[in-house]
């Protein structure tokens, strides 16, 4: 069965950093790509990150430049980096699997069950 | 960027009623749309995808059509349990981008 599993959210001020992580279980993770994606408070979903099972990255233009996508394979684990954080960046952060195996862009039907970051002083 | 449009934002109904939610795309994104419900507190659900293909498990008054800049989510008889938060994606090309939900309420 696949299972995504967050961790790392919690408070963290303006301009600082935080990293999140999301591992995983139940499938070939090295074969699929994998996205982070945002929900702020009382507000709709928003794609923030992907990640291409080969390693290629895409960013949402609010977070370019500030948040790295990563994948460590031999851990099954996903990472987001996010240094200087915004008030606006506080949101509950889901990793979410793609459907597709080796596809650079899929939708999602596995999610987990999100992490939430507060950017506050 | 593709935007997508989601409409109505609300939406009153009640228990056996039909009802239909759109999304509207800037541009052609042939049929990668897919269609999510969220629960508050939850992670959303996929109830759609490739526009017209119904997820299993999904019930069948769960129906999409639609192809190119046009889609439709209908929802033929609404059971107690479908009153919830709906959201389209498009994954035709970088940034994805969802819908702006529609929240179906109770009338």
């Amino acid at each position: 069965e696949v299972q995504l599993l967050e961790s790392g959210g919690g408070l963290v001020q303006p301009g600082g950093s935080l990293r999140v992580s999301c591992a995983t279980t139940g499938f070939t993770f090295s074969s699929y790509g994998m996205s982070w994606v945002r929900q702020a408070p009382g507000k709709g979903l928003e794609w923030v990150s992907s990640i291409s099972g080969s390693g290629s990255t895409y960013y949402a233009d609010p977070v370019k430049g500030r948040f790295t996508i990563s994948r460590d394979n031999s851990r099954n684990t996903l990472y987001l980096q996010m240094n200087s954080l915004r008030a606006e960046d506080t949101a509950v952060y889901y990793c979410a699997k793609g459907t597709i195996e080796m596809a650079t862009i899929t939708d999602y039907l596995w999610w987990g069950q999100g992490t939430l970051v507060t950017v506050s002083s | 960027d593709i935007q997508m449009t989601q409409s109505p934002s609300s939406l009153s109904a009640s228990v056996g009623d039909r009802v239909t939610i759109t999304c509207r795309a800037s541009q052609g994104i042939r049929n990668d749309l897919a269609w999510y419900q969220q629960k508050p507190g939850k992670a959303p659900k996929r109830l759609m995808y490739a526009a017209s293909s119904l997820q299993s498990g999904v019930p069948s008054r769960f129906s999409g059509s639609g192809s190119g800049t046009e889609f439709t989510l209908t929802i033929s008889s609404l059971q107690p349990e479908d009153f919830a938060t709906y959201y389209c994606l498009q994954h035709n090309s970088y940034p994805c981008t969802f819908g702006q939900g529609t929240k179906l309420e109770m009338k």
